[in-house]
């Protein structure tokens, strides 16, 4: 089992819609949850961080953290063009080897048509 | 302005030679990392330092060494042990190594062999 794991998608919606990203992860002490959008040949950019359980938002963003089911979730709101990109979950380890490592998951690939 | 210079932005290495890729951040940050991409994949960490003149190795240091005498510079070295060196490398920072501090990446080095 992959510690970080991702659908690969590709993703595809219409513009002005919601666009929803799932990753779960395995390490149950894991503390904080990172989402980066990676443009093709660029390197990757910070969109959002959680480490609460609940909702965060932040403009068209949202993510979502449940630790118990240990899922993470980012969600685009009024989805655009530009919004069309590689997304990275990334999950800080909370514990011996892993204990502050960030682990990332293999990226979703998202495409948002006009 | 603040932020990661990762340079060359394109590499090429010969057969049994060893290349050094660069990284120097004005951040002030404590810990700095280096991560592989291959087309299709997540980020893979290297190596890694907490603090000066201390590093680790991350999932997939055989092949690669690095050096931290400076705060503000972490340099990679691929080497000729490293049998499979093509690959997207990306450089990281982050304020603090642990907790909920995000990790801010370079534009990123692109080794290719000759």
């Amino acid at each position: 089992q992959k510690e970080v794991e991702q659908n690969s998608g590709p993703l595809s919606v219409p513009e002005g819609a919601i666009a929803s990203l799932n990753c779960t992860y395995s390490d149950r002490g894991s503390q904080s949850f990172f989402w980066y959008r990676q443009y093709s040949g660029k390197s990757p950019e910070l969109i959002m961080f959680i480490y609460s359980n609940g909702d965060k938002e932040d403009g068209r963003f949202t993510a979502q953290l449940n630790k118990a089911s240990q899922y993470v979730s980012l969600l685009i709101r009024d989805s655009q063009p530009s919004d069309s990109a590689t997304y990275l979950c990334a999950v800080r380890g909370a514990g011996g080897t892993s204990y502050g490592k960030l682990t990332f998951g293999q990226g979703t690939i998202l495409t948002v048509h006009p | 302005d603040g932020g990661i210079t990762q340079s060359p932005k394109y590499l090429f290495r010969k057969e049994g030679q060893n290349v050094t890729l660069s990284c120097e951040q004005n951040l002030n940050h404590d810990a700095m990392y280096w991560y592989r991409q291959d087309p299709g994949q997540g980020l893979r960490l290297i190596y890694y330092s907490q603090i000066v003149n201390d590093f680790q190795k991350g999932d997939i240091a055989e092949g690669y060494s690095v050096s931290r005498e400076k705060k503000e510079s972490f340099p990679l070295t691929v080497t000729s042990a490293q049998k499979n060196p093509t690959a997207f490398y990306l450089c990281a920072s982050s304020i603090t190594p642990r907790g909920n501090q995000p990790q801010h990446f370079g534009d990123g080095t692109r080794l290719s062999i000759l």
